[in-house]
């Protein structure tokens, strides 16, 4: 079965601090690896997309990293912001369908 | 920037009555789906709709669940018979290059 687990469940840091979120993945055949960001009631918003041949992308303060092999991914936060706060997805998609496959996601919290 | 967006926000509707969920895809994309994420659970594929006919469906998109395309513009998920567990929000997304799905902001729905 497809699976597409995410951890920390949730994270606090200070403004200012910076802070990594780990995904890993059991879906075949691997097609891609975005990270979303939700905010609390509203819809996802991609952050980053990355093929099996892309190992980090950029996306300003948001730098994510995919290792194929091992079927894991890390978004790395610099220098956070109170905006930042909210649900960070990990959602991957197979080659084979349409469908995508959303881990639970990382409540993170930014406090001043 | 264009936009997904659904209508209504947020829909109260009582057990059993029939509910269209609505939306408006991004006007040259060409496929279309919906999701839905129970309260604090997470977002779970239903259906993708291209050339006008379902291209692929989850085991929760079942004969209570159907989707059209009306008009050329609006894409709306019709649910039959509603039950208290079909309480969620209910995202639409739409794409039009290879990989990117452009998301609404969601309607809540509230099965009483």
């Amino acid at each position: 079965k497809n699976q597409v687990e995410q951890s920390p469940q949730s994270l606090i840091i200070l403004e200012g601090k910076n802070c990594t979120l780990q995904c890993n993945y059991t879906v075949s055949p691997f097609s891609n690896l975005r990270w979303y960001k939700q905010d609390t009631g509203r819809g996802p918003v991609s952050l980053t997309i990355m093929t099996f041949s892309e190992n980090t992308k950029s996306n300003g303060r948001y730098t994510a990293t995919l290792d194929a092999d091992t079927k894991q991914s890390s978004l790395h936060i610099t220098a956070s912001q109170l905006s930042d706060s909210a649900s960070y997805i990990c959602v991957v998609s197979e080659s084979s369908g349409y469908a995508l496959n959303f881990g639970k996601g990382t409540s993170l919290l930014v406090t001043p | 920037e264009p936009e997904v967006t659904q209508t209504p926000s947020h829909q109260v509707t009582q057990m059993g009555q029939e509910v269209i969920l609505r939306c408006v895809p991004i006007s040259n994309h060409l496929y279309f789906y919906w999701y839905r994420q129970i309260l604090g659970q997470k977002v779970e594929f239903l259906v993708s709709f291209y050339n006008n006919e379902i291209s692929e469906k989850s085991e929760i998109f079942d004969d209570q669940f159907s989707v059209e395309r009306p008009d050329g513009s609006n894409f709306t998920l019709k649910i039959r018979s509603t039950k208290l567990e079909d309480s969620a929000m209910y995202f639409c997304a739409s794409k039009g290059g290879y990989h990117e799905q452009y998301f609404g902001p969601g309607t809540r729905l509230t099965v009483t």
